[in-house]
């Protein structure tokens, strides 16, 4: 299994353009998620889905679109790119439902180093 | 809504034993990760705890108590690969996964 697959690794956007960064999971994960991970930060929630058609903000939504069509697809939207949008983002995903006995694990892809001159 | 306290950042000495402390607040609280992050790297799953109580796996340990909105991380034996970022997250019934800040620490000989 290849897991969660991010593309690209890295990129580098002048102010204003849009970009859409990629995010699959061959897992038949219903849950994934968007982060984004500033220098000496923690991980900040962009956006969440809980399945195929349902997305939801998170923490720091402004400046991003997501959708969700299909269960292995997340990409995220960048529409007008801002330097306040350099940083590292990370996708993940999980299975659906709570308990230890159900394996609760958040994979992570590897990760897309963006920034924004 | 949610939030995640954790200090910043700890030192310790190598083989010695560390705690991370994490306190939380949300609605709906469906489970505790920990994560572990080396720079420039991509998080590595250590622990879920749903359950009140103690979670033992090797080295690390995470204890959860559910109405203290606590959790620690416990590591024992410490090496100089352990430094690391230590990652709390906490979990909603509604599929939100929040992150605190992390935990910096430092392993010293």
């Amino acid at each position: 299994n290849a897991g969660v697959t991010q593309t690209p690794k890295f990129r580098i956007l002048k102010i204003g353009q849009s970009m859409t960064l990629q995010c699959t999971q061959d897992m038949n994960h219903n849950y994934m998620y968007w982060y984004r991970q500033d220098p000496g930060m923690g991980l900040k929630l962009i956006y969440y889905s809980v399945g195929a058609g349902i997305t939801d903000k998170g923490e720091v939504p402004n400046g991003y679109n997501v959708s969700r069509s299909t269960t292995e697809d997340f990409p995220l939207r960048l529409e007008l790119a801002a330097p306040s949008q350099t940083s590292v983002y990370f996708c993940a995903s999980k299975t659906r439902g709570s308990g230890p006995d159900l394996g609760e694990k958040l994979f992570f892809g590897s990760g897309t180093q963006l920034s924004v001159l | 809504g949610q939030n995640i306290d954790q200090p910043t950042e700890m030192t310790a000495t190598e083989g010695a034993i560390v705690q991370i402390n994490c306190t939380y607040q949300t609605s709906g609280f469906n489970g505790l990760f920990w994560y572990q992050q080396h720079a420039g790297e991509a998080p590595t799953f250590l622990s879920y705890n749903v359950l009140d109580g103690l979670e033992e796996k090797g080295r690390f340990s995470s204890f959860l108590s559910r109405s203290k909105g606590y959790s620690y991380l416990l590591l024992k034996e410490l090496q100089m690969k352990d430094s690391a970022s230590y990652l709390c997250a906490v979990y909603n019934q509604g599929g939100k996964l929040i992150f605190g800040q992390g935990t910096e620490l430092s392993v010293k000989p």
